[in-house]
């Protein structure tokens, strides 16, 4: 079946700029996370929605961050006000939300964002 | 701070060698995952584990869950060029879905 799939997979914007990033899940998957991806970095957390509660939004940087996840499905992660230290690769990931597999978490191939 | 230590950093090896990948932690997690990431893609879920001491293989690939849950590795036997990429761990701590990773180790095998 279909993977996490992203849009764009590149983009080039200008500092100040707003951008917005999506995240189709695996159809099925009820959890869909954020995570951004800097050189010399590793993988951060950014933030988390399960099913109908309240998103985990304990990793985002500053309140330039925000996402939305509309009907359960289709995320968007917002950066308003863009700063050269916000360029990275952002992935999208989904999983299940119970029992073993509810660890199994599938990546999407990532927007790799460049702020000029 | 690093709440995953992953070592070596960087691994060069010839064809047909043997090598392991350590993820330390003072951290005890409720799950751990091995990943593997090629350039311009999103990381790709090798293996699961969750039990102390537990340990998976995946054809050449041997993975362990140290006894504490604080640790694991990933055994890879007689490496071939198709097992180059940038090998990721990553762990749930406690109730929570989301993961902490390691910073990675970016294997080369030479043909």
């Amino acid at each position: 079946g279909a993977g996490v799939s992203q849009s764009p997979s590149n983009k080039v914007t200008e500092k100040g700029k707003d951008v917005e990033l999506r995240c189709d899940p695996i159809s099925g998957h009820t959890a869909l996370y954020w995570y951004r991806q800097s050189l010399g970095q590793g993988l951060e957390f950014l933030i988390y929605f399960q099913g109908n509660s309240a998103p985990d939004k304990s990793g985002l940087p500053s309140d330039r961050f925000s996402a939305e996840r509309t009907g359960g499905s289709v995320s968007t992660l917002t950066i308003q006000r863009t700063q050269q230290e916000d360029s990275a690769v952002y992935l999208c990931a989904s999983s299940l939300s119970v029992g073993r597999s509810g660890y199994e978490q599938y990546f999407g191939p990532g927007t790799r964002l460049t702020v000029t | 701070t690093q709440l995953l230590e992953q070592s070596p950093q960087f691994l060069s090896i010839q064809e047909g060698e043997n090598l392991t990948v350590y993820c330390n932690s003072s951290s005890v997690f409720s799950s751990l995952q091995w990943y593997r990431q090629e350039p311009g893609e999103g990381p790709v879920l090798l293996v699961t584990v969750v039990t102390g001491g537990e340990v998976k293989k995946l054809k050449r690939l041997t993975f362990q869950f140290g006894d504490a849950r604080k640790d694991s590795s990933l055994h890879i036997t007689a490496a071939q060029p198709g097992d180059t990429g940038l090998y990721l761990c990553a762990g749930a701590r406690g109730s929570a879905r989301q993961l902490t990773f390691g910073s990675g180790t970016q294997l080369t095998v030479l043909p």
